[in-house]
């Protein structure tokens, strides 16, 4: 059965603090990983996708990197903008399987 | 502007009354699917499409129907709502990037 797990499960943060946010995976047949941004009562709003091991992208002051177990998300530098809940999910076989998030505070 | 949309945003129902959620997208992308978000559960996929007249089960299946006539159009449909059906649902569109409606929140009583 595939799995996804993210840790930790909350971050406090102090603005400019940066950190990393952890997804850990068991699957078959990865297709892609995806991460996403979710704010209070709203839909997810996509991030990144990743592929390969060794695959990094960034926007702004995030990145994402991906290894054949788990994927990170750093943020550097964070502003109070950028709390929200980060969500990780894995795509095999055309079914996208989600972890349980991360929760981002980020305190001016 | 490129988006996913979802009707009603909100809807309080009764067990046993038939009840469709629609979504459509303007991106022309052949896969959609649905989710449920429930505190403490997350976000678990119910069904997905990968094109017109082709969908397949996700995690949370029973309980609920889909169709695929036209690209743009994916309803969800609750035949006989029941209480622990009672969530927040998502559509999404894409295939490499994945993109998603606002939300449905559903409360059925």
């Amino acid at each position: 059965e595939d799995q996804v797990t993210q840790s930790p499960e909350a971050l406090r943060l102090q603005e400019g603090e940066s950190s990393s946010l952890n997804c850990s995976y068991t699957v078959s047949g990865l297709r892609g990983l995806f991460w996403y941004r979710q704010d209070p009562g709203k839909g997810p709003e996509f991030l990144f996708t990743l592929y390969s091991a060794g695959e990094e992208k960034e926007k702004e002051r995030l990145k994402a990197t991906l290894t054949k177990k788990e994927s990170f998300l750093h943020i550097t530098a964070p502003k109070p903008e950028d709390s929200a809940t980060y969500l990780c999910a894995v795509w095999v076989d055309y079914k996208l399987s989600f972890g349980a998030g991360t929760t981002v505070t980020v305190r001016a | 502007e490129a988006q996913v949309t979802q009707n009603p945003r909100y809807l309080i129902t009764v067990t046993g009354k038939k009840l469709t959620v629609t979504c459509s997208q303007n991106m022309n992308h052949e896969y959609m699917s649905w989710y449920r978000q429930d505190p403490g559960l997350g976000l678990r996929q119910i069904y997905y499409s990968m094109n017109v007249e082709v969908t397949d089960k996700g995690d949370v299946p029973e309980g609920y129907k889909v169709s695929r006539k036209e690209k743009r159009n994916f309803p969800l449909i609750l035949e006989s709502p029941s209480p622990n059906q009672t969530s927040l649902y998502f559509c999404a569109s894409g295939g490499d990037e994945q993109y998603f409606g606002p939300g449905t929140r559903l409360t059925v009583t």
